[in-house]
C-alpha cells in the first residue's frame, strides 16, 4: 500500500541554520505530496504541497520539490527561526491521505 | 479565511462511556474526514464521508465508531464504548469545494484531545 517514510527526529538546530528533512514515498500512480506542520498545542496546518513531478511547493521560506525519479519530497529551509520549532509531517494523497511519522524540529536561539 | 473548527478541545471520559466529538467543516466543502494521532505516533486515517455516507474507512474504524452529519454544518464522530487505547488527538478535516477534485488539499481542525481513564 501507499506509504511515507521521513527521517527520524528529533532534529535540533541553531537559529539561522540550514534545514533538511528527508521524505520518500511509495505509491501506485501519481500522488499529490504535502508537508504539514503541527506547532505545540495546535492542530495540523498545511505548509506546502506539490501535485505533479518537478513541481516545487514553497511557503514561509520552506521549499520542497516533487522528485518522481527518486520518489522524494525533501523539505528545506535556508535559515530557520525559533518560531519554526514544530513537528513536520510529510504526506501523500492518492486515494487517501497517508502521513509519515513526523519529525520534531527544535530551533534554539 | 474559512477554517475547520472542533469542539471540545479536550474531553476526559471514563472507560466504557460514549463520547461525541464535534466538527464544523469549511462550509462549501463536500468531503469530510476523521483522523487520530495517538501520542508520539503518526496521524492515522479513520474515515471519509461524502454525500451523507461513508466513502472509505480504515481497519481502526470498527463497530464502536460512527460518523454523522446531523445538519448542514456539523460532522460528528461517536465512540460508543470508549477504551483506554482510544486516548488520542482526533482531527477533523474537510476538502473539495464544488467543482474541485478528490485530490484537493484537506484542511484540518485544531483537534480534540480525548483522554480515557
Amino acid at each position: 500500500g501507499d506509504s511515507v517514510t521521513q527521517m527520524e527526529g528529533p532534529v535540533t538546530l541553531s537559529e539561522e541554520a540550514f534545514l533538511t528533512i528527508n521524505c520518500t514515498y511509495t505509491a501506485t500512480g501519481y500522488p499529490s505530496l504535502f508537508w504539514y506542520v503541527q506547532y505545540p498545542g495546535e492542530g495540523l496546518q498545511l505548509l506546502l504541497k506539490a501535485t505533479k513531478a518537478d513541481d516545487k511547493g514553497s511557503n514561509k521560506g520552506f521549499e520542497a520539490t516533487y522528485r518522481k525519479e527518486t520518489t522524494s519530497f525533501h523539505l528545506e529551509k535556508g535559515s530557520v527561526q525559533v518560531s519554526d520549532s514544530a513537528v513536520y509531517f510529510c504526506a501523500l494523497k492518492a486515494e487517501k491521505l497517508v502521513f509519515g511519522k513526523g519529525t520534531k524540529l527544535t530551533v534554539n536561539p | 479565511e474559512p477554517e475547520v473548527t472542533q469542539t471540545p478541545s479536550h474531553q476526559v471520559t471514563q472507560m466504557g462511556q460514549e463520547v461525541i466529538l464535534r466538527c464544523v467543516p469549511i462550509s462549501n466543502h463536500l468531503y469530510f474526514y476523521w483522523y487520530r494521532q495517538i501520542l508520539g505516533q503518526k496521524v492515522e486515517f479513520l474515515v471519509s464521508f461524502y454525500n451523507n455516507e461513508i466513502s472509505e474507512k480504515s481497519e481502526i474504524f470498527d463497530d464502536q465508531f460512527s460518523v454523522e452529519r446531523p445538519d448542514g454544518s456539523n460532522f460528528t464522530l461517536k465512540i460508543r464504548s470508549t477504551k483506554l487505547e482510544d486516548s488520542a488527538m482526533y482531527f477533523c478535516a474537510s476538502s473539495v469545494p464544488p467543482g474541485g477534485s478528490v485530490t484537493d488539499t484537506q484542511y484540518f481542525g485544531p483537534g480534540t484531545r480525548l483522554t480515557v481513564l
